[in-house]
């Protein structure tokens, strides 16, 4: 079974530039999710959808960041304009929900790493 | 909100050794899962075992198992006879069901694990 796939895997910009990764669910996986997480700490949850509605886009910095899933299935998230803080690695990941019993387990993509400079 | 806590930021152990990564939640829930995932350097986040909240069985899986303690709020994780390979960052995760078949998953700091030859 293809695990999630992300890319590209490694992103060098200038501050003030855009950039865009794109993420591919395991095959029947209704929940998509976004983490950023900043070298030294543990992942943060940007963006999560269920199927191509928003579930919880709380500590989405909406001004810069955005991302969509259109038809349910991949995903592209974009920063514009980047700043510095930006930097991390941008982790996608997925799980089939269907309720309290069915496993739930969220599996990882490789990550995208961005570097502003 | 849910909150995840890993004490020891870094921990190390002696080849074929045992180890125990600490970890604390703190939660109103009833219903909810915990895992343990690994990321080395290349970042991908790797599913390293999960336990339900409603099972009092603690789970295993090869040479990792876990010491879930409902009541105190507390999952460790033992490696027995610990291996090169498995020198990484070891996260601590709770996962809550928002509503429906909606979950999030929230992290702790990470553990980073050395095994010295």
């Amino acid at each position: 079974e293809a695990g999630v796939a992300q890319s590209p895997r490694y992103k060098i910009i200038e501050k003030r530039q855009s950039v865009a990764f794109w993420c591919n669910p395991i095959s029947g996986h209704a929940t998509l999710y976004w983490y950023q997480q900043i070298l030294g700490q543990g992942p943060k949850l940007l963006i999560q959808f269920q199927n191509n509605g928003v579930v919880d886009d709380s500590q989405l910095p909406k001004d810069r960041f955005s991302a969509e899933r259109l038809k349910g299935v991949d995903s592209t998230l974009k920063i514009q304009p980047a700043k510095l803080e930006d930097s991390a690695v941008y982790l996608c990941a997925s799980s089939f929900s269907v309720g309290q019993n069915s496993g739930n387990t969220i599996y990882f993509g490789e990550g995208s790493w961005l570097t502003v400079v | 909100a849910q909150t995840v806590t890993q004490s020891q930021p870094e921990m190390s152990v002696q080849e074929a050794e045992t180890v125990t990564l600490s970890c604390t939640y703190d939660t109103s829930e009833s219903n909810y899962y915990l895992f343990w995932y690994k990321q080395p350097p290349s970042r991908q986040m790797i599913l390293v075992i999960r336990q339900e909240a409603y099972k009092q069985q603690n789970a295993t899986e090869n040479r990792f198992s876990v010491n879930f303690q409902k009541a105190a709020k507390s999952f460790s994780l033992k490696i027995s006879d610990s291996q090169l390979g498995d020198t990484a960052m070891y996260f601590c995760a709770f996962m809550k069901q928002r509503g429906g078949s909606n979950y999030k998953l929230t992290f702790g700091k990470g553990t980073l694990l050395t095994v010295n030859p």
